[in-house]
């Protein structure tokens, strides 16, 4: 699976959107970017994930540059619950039933949400 | 709620006992994972089982065994514990399916202390 770089921390204000950046530079054509977040020590949450164009859910929006080198991860209007580590991972899905990988964390981004 | 069950929430044990850490994956899903997640390494991958069966290892010690059973709930098996394997343990599990269809969902962890 291809490495990715996250800033390792950034604040947002409450309200105000949140936009976490992703450089995935050596992705291949069939690597998908996955998001998810890891508040203090619960269980990672799947937040979205894409393979070239955005993407949109209740949780967040996934922005993947036309070169496919790079990703934002957008929430809209960050609260404090959101104050987590998000984690972006790019990762070939399966191709065949049965055939999927483990996902490969990082060190991700603490996003912190100031009131 | 990611629908993936663990059991216990916490354990406490001492170096040198044998531990089992149970999670029951969401309905449906065939794939199983295991992580360990320790203050100095991160998220780190264990093993995969689909359908009963070991599909992937990473970095699992050989002190570690694992198993998926015909109900598809699975057992990790931690023996000869030593200070060092404390940490939060996480199961997540994957739907079968087409390409891009298989999101890992988390459990809540199960955190063990070893004294």
């Amino acid at each position: 699976d291809a490495k990715t770089t996250q800033p390792t921390s950034m604040d947002c204000a409450e309200g105000r959107a949140a936009n976490l950046p992703c450089n995935h530079s050596t992705i291949s054509g069939n690597e998908y970017v996955y998001w998810y977040r890891q508040i203090h020590s619960q269980g990672p949450q799947y937040i979205i994930h894409g393979l070239k164009n955005n993407e949109t859910n209740e949780m967040a929006s996934l922005i993947i540059t036309e070169d496919r080198k790079s990703s934002t991860l957008i929430l809209p209007h960050a609260t404090l619950r959101d104050t987590a580590v998000y984690y972006c991972i790019v990762r070939v899905t399966q191709t065949q039933t049965g055939s999927a990988r483990q996902l490969t964390f990082g060190s991700g981004t603490q996003l912190t949400v100031l009131p | 709620d990611s629908g993936v069950t663990q059991t216990p929430k916490h354990l406490i044990t001492a170096t040198g006992q044998r531990v089992t850490l149970r999670c029951s994956p969401r309905s449906g899903d065939l794939s199983v994972y295991w992580y360990q997640q320790s203050l100095d390494q991160g998220l780190q991958f264990l093993i995969q089982y689909y359908n009963g069966e070991e599909r992937a290892k990473g970095n699992i010690l050989e002190r570690f065994s694992a198993q998926q059973f015909p109900d598809l709930h699975s057992e990790l098996n931690l023996s000869s514990l030593e200070l060092g394997d404390s940490a939060l343990y996480f199961c997540a599990s994957s739907p079968t399916g087409t390409r891009g269809t298989d999101t890992q969902y988390f459990g809540p962890g199960t955190r063990l202390t070893v004294l």
